[in-house]
């Protein structure tokens, strides 16, 4: 089965300051990945997916980027945080038919 | 906007009780999943159900879809303290060029009290 490694668990960060979330693979090969986005006592906003190395597709114009350097790692990250970019970053891996793997999240508070 | 949408918000019951929650979405969909959070954790995924199919069981989860009305439930019965979580449908949109991406709805918080 798939598990899904991702930290930090918690990050505080000050505005304008770079971001880098790391996001890794275990138990499958050429997965979709996907980074989420959640707000507070919000559902989840889909920012990124991936369908293979180098491969990234961006849903919504923000401060944010993605890339997947490996076939099992997709990294979420931005040159300058802002304010808005506080929530709950969630990584997500796509399996045949069991739905979305998701990571335990980081918390990221921009202070 | 969100392809799903969860009602009611929340729901507050008791032990051994059952609860009911619905999503409503807006596209043809290829399936229909649910997912569990508990507070500050990630999504735990619950069961998936295909367009063609009608009613789905997972131990004590029931969950039903009716593509004509664009709706699915879930159903937990005989509910426990642990249940007490968010719970979120996501949906595919079959129309085209977003296989193997899901919107979900903001979700539906059940608190179950002993």
């Amino acid at each position: 089965s798939q598990t899904i490694h991702q930290w930090p668990a918690t990050l505080v960060q000050p505005v304008g300051s770079p971001l880098s979330l790391e996001c890794t693979v275990e138990g499958t090969s050429n997965p979709n990945l996907y980074w989420y986005r959640q707000a507070a006592g919000r559902g989840l906003q889909l920012l990124f997916y991936s369908v293979g190395i180098g491969q990234i597709s961006s849903e919504v114009p923000q401060n944010l980027s993605a890339s997947r350097p490996q076939d099992r790692q997709f990294i979420l990250s931005s040159k300058k945080l802002l304010l808005s970019d506080s929530g709950f970053y969630l990584c997500a891996c796509s399996g045949a038919s069991y739905g979305y793997t998701f990571g335990s999240g980081t918390r990221l508070t921009v202070v | 906007s969100q392809q799903g949408e969860e009602d009611p918000q929340a729901l507050s019951i008791q032990e051994g009780e059952n609860a009911t929650m619905n999503c409503s979405y807006k596209t043809s969909i290829n399936n229909l999943q649910w997912y569990r959070q508990n507070s500050g954790r990630g999504l735990v995924h619950l069961i998936l159900i295909r367009s063609n199919e009608r009613e789905k069981h997972s131990g004590r989860l029931r969950v039903t879809l009716d593509t004509s009305k664009k709706s699915s439930s879930l159903l937990i019965t005989a509910s426990r303290a642990a249940d007490t979580a968010s719970y979120f449908c996501a949906t595919d949109d079959a129309s085209g060029g977003s296989w193997g991406k899901f919107q979900f709805g903001a979700g539906t918080q059940v608190v179950v009290t002993p």
